[in-house]
């Protein structure tokens, strides 16, 4: 079935750092890709998505690419700030599926450091 | 400006104890989930609904039944609870099932003893 493997956390970054986090995919035909933040006590709110091949989500400074031919969808940020701190969800979800339903990676979480 | 509005936002509960979570959204979305969120393990989803008076079981349905009565709200009952139900629970709304964006409540903290 369809899935999202994102890098394991924590990672810990000092404010203007770039960042990088992994996510690649497995699913049939042509799903659409996520990235959700959660703010610390709060629920997921969407970050960014891209809908076909070499669409480029952004959305805050964040950015990502989605890559058919490495089935990835890479989250970066060339300088973080404190503010970023949060839990990082890649999801995926594939027209014909569970009708709409998010298929989710682990999460990342992202410490910044002043 | 509501969104997703979840009820109770923590409980706390005895092994058999039953209890509902209430989900209400103001969006008129067609499209309505329940998610549980469990440490290194992401959101899993509980059940589903694609309209007023449907429901769909997810990926974990076990242990937990769910309503639409009405459009706007879609409940999740534990019928009798037990500890590997406690965890943190999201409700989702969506206007489309295809490529839409789920919008979500701040959560529900639910502990078994």
């Amino acid at each position: 079935g369809d899935s999202v493997t994102q890098m394991e956390g924590p990672v810990t970054l000092s404010e203007e750092a770039f960042l990088t986090i992994n996510c690649t995919y497995t699913a049939t035909g042509y799903p659409s890709l996520f990235w959700y933040v959660q703010y610390p006590g709060e629920g997921l709110q969407l970050l960014l998505k891209a809908t076909k091949a070499d669409d480029k989500g952004s959305n805050k400074g964040f950015e990502a690419t989605y890559r058919k031919e490495t089935t990835s969808f890479h989250l970066e940020k060339g300088s973080v700030q404190v503010s970023d701190s949060a839990v990082y969800f890649c999801a995926l979800t594939n027209y014909g599926g569970s009708q709409g339903n998010l298929i989710f990676g682990k999460g990342t979480k992202l410490s910044v450091k002043p | 400006n509501a969104g997703v509005t979840q009820t109770p936002k923590f409980r706390v509960l005895k092994t058999g104890q039953s209890m509902t979570l209430l989900c209400a959204q103001d969006m008129n979305h067609e499209y309505m989930y329940w998610y549980r969120q469990d440490p290194g393990m992401g959101l899993r989803l509980i059940h589903y609904s694609v309209g007023e008076g449907t429901t769909a079981k997810g990926e974990v349905p076990d242990g937990y039944n769910v309503s639409r009565l009405k459009k706007q709200n879609f409940l999740l009952g534990l019928e009798s609870a037990a500890p590997s139900q406690t965890s943190v629970y999201f409700c989702a709304s969506s206007y489309s099932g295809t490529h839409g964006e789920l919008f979500f409540g701040e959560g529900s903290r639910l502990t078994v003893l």
